[in-house]
């Protein structure tokens, strides 16, 4: 069946240190997209890509970055981790336009 | 600023009755509605949806409900089961092509035995 995975499922980092979260899917999806859910917040977007090699900012980008290699992978980083980042994280594919999106299990990220 | 609220971060119903969870929106443009399911420690799954040439949208025990003068939506599930306990989401997403949705804060439903 396919699926979407995050890894590690927890991490816990100290301030000033660089993180890379991991996402991969095998739904085959064009669309993928990073989240953050915070207390009060909600889901946030932080990046999405819509094919190899495009990347977008999306509301709460400052500080982290994305790459897209591949179709299967968009892996997150942050750049030099900060303790406002300490949050779950989740990445998420779609394959149509306006249509849902697949979310992954999360990944809880502690900054220290 | 929000443009997806979800005002009521809680809800408590008994087993058997109807849960209604509402949802509030600021932009007009949007053009379709989702509800996501979320349980500790998973990611949010797909729940329902509705696109806005419809007012209502039906899939089982839960029934989504559109209200665009208002720029409101409901969540109706009848009849409420423990299992339904969970946080749950709405999103808006508009007609640019491109498929970024935006949430609300979500709110938890705890069914009670």
């Amino acid at each position: 069946d396919a699926e979407i995975t995050q890894s590690p499922r927890h991490k816990i980092t100290e301030t000033g240190r660089q993180v890379t979260l991991a996402c991969h899917q095998t739904w085959n999806h064009n669309n993928m997209f990073w989240y953050r859910q915070d207390l009060g917040h909600g889901l946030r977007l932080i990046h999405y890509s819509y094919g190899v090699q495009d990347t977008n900012k999306g509301e709460v980008s400052d500080g982290y970055s994305v790459s897209r290699s591949n179709t299967e992978d968009l892996p997150l980083t942050l750049e030099s981790a900060a303790s406002s980042q300490t949050s779950v994280y989740f990445c998420a594919s779609s394959g149509t336009s306006g249509g849902e999106q697949y979310f992954g299990p999360g990944t809880r990220l502690t900054v220290t | 600023d929000q443009q997806v609220k979800q005002n009521s971060p809680s809800l408590s119903v008994q087993e058997g009755r109807i849960s209604i969870l509402n949802c509030d929106y600021t932009n007009s443009m949007f053009d379709y509605f989702l509800w996501y399911k979320k349980y500790p420690a998973e990611g949010p799954t797909f729940l329902i949806s509705i696109s806005s040439i419809k007012d209502k949208n039906e899939d089982g025990r839960f029934t989504v409900f559109l209200n665009k003068s208002a720029k409101h939506l409901s969540l109706h599930i009848v009849p409420s089961q423990p299992g339904d306990s969970a946080v749950y989401f709405c999103a808006a997403s508009v007609p640019t092509g491109a498929n970024n949705l935006f949430f609300g804060t979500g709110t938890r439903l705890t069914v009670i035995p």
